[in-house]
């Protein structure tokens, strides 16, 4: 079975630093592409950062870019995201998501089959 | 960047109604377009993928259409755990997707 753990949330006052891990497991974790989703309260989904499954290519959001940094381990099956310079409007659950790209022909479909619980991230005060 | 839009932005329905929920892009994305469902507390859930897929493990009633810049999302007879929220995804600018805002299922 497919399982994603994320762990790493909390806390943290404004211009603070947190990392955030996601745990893979049931799946060759080095085979596949991924990323972090987050999602404020009551809002919709946001895409914040993709990494592949190698490792060399990431890609951020723009709200993102430059304050957060994603890695993998794929030793340990393991993601990151470090987040630095952390903002109010940074608070969100944190998801990681795997994507199964579906192929057909020459063209590729990314898909986002599997996600994790996700961790709770809060910038305040 | 491309935006995505949804309407309603909730509805009201009843067990064996027939919901449809639309999604639009601000330009075009083929059928790179994905639709997921959300309960409160918990992560996403896959259930269609480019466009009209469905996801293993999803009911039949959950259907896909449209491509370029409309696409809906049908259930054909709501089922109680049905009600949740309902977002779309385009991946057309991959890896920089995009979702929409969602469209929350209620119970009439």
């Amino acid at each position: 079975e497919v399982q994603l753990v994320e762990s790493g949330g909390g806390l943290v006052q404004p211009g603070g630093s947190l990392r955030l891990s996601c745990e893979a497991s049931g799946f060759t974790f080095s085979s596949y592409e991924m990323n972090w989703v987050r999602q404020a309260a009551g809002k919709g989904l946001e895409w914040v950062s993709y990494i592949s499954s190698g490792g060399s290519t990431m890609y951020y959001a723009d709200s993102v870019k430059g304050r957060f940094t994603i890695s993998r381990d794929n030793a340990k099956k393991s993601l990151y995201l470090q987040m630095n310079s952390l903002r109010a409007e940074d608070t969100a659950v944190y998801y990681c998501a795997r994507d199964d790209n579906f192929y057909e022909g020459s063209a590729f479909y990314p898909r986002f089959d599997s996600w994790g619980q996700g961790t709770l991230v809060t910038v305040s005060t | 960047d491309i935006q995505m839009t949804q309407s309603p932005s909730s509805l009201s329905a009843s067990v064996g109604d027939r919901v449809t929920i639309t999604c639009r892009a601000s330009q075009s994305v083929s059928n790179y377009l994905n639709w997921f469902q959300q309960k409160p507390g918990k992560a996403p859930k896959l259930l269609i993928y480019a466009a009209s897929n469905l996801q293993s493990g999803v009911p039949s009633r959950f259907s896909g259409s449209g491509s370029g810049t409309d696409f809906t999302l049908t259930i054909s007879s709501l089922q109680p755990e049905d009600f949740a929220t309902y977002s779309c995804q385009q991946t057309f600018t991959t890896p920089r997707f995009t979702f929409g805002p969602g469209t929350k299922v209620e119970m009439k």
